[in-house]
């Protein structure tokens, strides 16, 4: 597609509920970023997947957080038994390249709400 | 590891006021510096990048000149217009993880 895409765009959900975020790249980009935003923080690095490598899963905050990826498509951000702490943003990025030097092309986020 | 410090906001300016925006990195390697911006209900997105130490990114009028002896990257505009406002991120490539990012700055334009 023209850019990242994430879906859905806003999601309320009930403490305990699990959630599932989706992110479809800029076809072709190889490298695929998922962060997380709270509210007036920085940007804060979750899960890194590039081309057909092992993800990089050390910026995960429990195991209650997972991401899978189908090949160099679409990826998936599981949050399992949601917690009222995990209210952020949550965002998708790609990029062409194969070094952490790229240009990064962000989707607009799905606004995760947990009551 | 690499870490990138800025300046904290809000930061509130009247238009056509002059801007910094400071940024300090720890790194090790030659990374390249990036600010991104993300306006009011936008994704983030590439403001000016510097690959190498001495370069000047620049765009929109923005300008900002990677310093390898003060390890800094401060993004600069001489005359700032009350459609600048937006959160800006500065950031550093070349680790592990991706870019690194700083935790963000709130500019704030007054007309």
């Amino acid at each position: 597609g023209a850019g990242v895409s994430q879906s859905p765009s806003n999601k309320v959900t009930e403490k305990g509920k699990d959630v599932e975020l989706r992110c479809d790249p800029i076809s072709g980009h190889t490298a695929l970023y998922w962060y997380r935003q709270r509210l007036g923080q920085g940007l804060e690095f979750l899960i890194y997947f590039q081309g057909n490598s092992a993800p990089d899963k050390s910026g995960l905050p429990s195991d209650r957080f997972s991401a899978e990826r189908t090949g160099e498509s679409v990826s998936t951000l599981t949050i399992q038994r949601t917690q009222q702490e995990d209210s952020a943003v949550y965002l998708c990025a790609s990029s062409a390249g194969g070094t952490t030097n790229e240009k990064l092309f962000f989707g607009s986020g799905t606004q995760l709400s947990v009551l | 590891g690499n870490s990138v410090t800025q300046m904290e906001g809000p930061v509130t300016l009247s238009e056509e006021a002059f801007l910094t925006i400071n940024c300090t990195y720890t790194a090790t390697g030659y990374p390249s510096l990036f600010w991104y911006v993300q306006y009011p209900g936008e994704g983030l997105q590439l403001l000016l990048k510097a690959t190498k130490a001495d370069d000047k990114g620049s765009n929109k009028g923005f300008e900002a000149t990677y310093r390898k002896e003060t390890t800094s990257f401060h993004l600069e505009k001489g005359s700032v217009q009350v459609s600048d406002s937006a959160v800006y991120f500065c950031a550093l490539g070349g680790g592990a993880d991706g870019l690194t990012f700083g935790k963000g700055t709130h500019l704030i334009i007054q007309p």
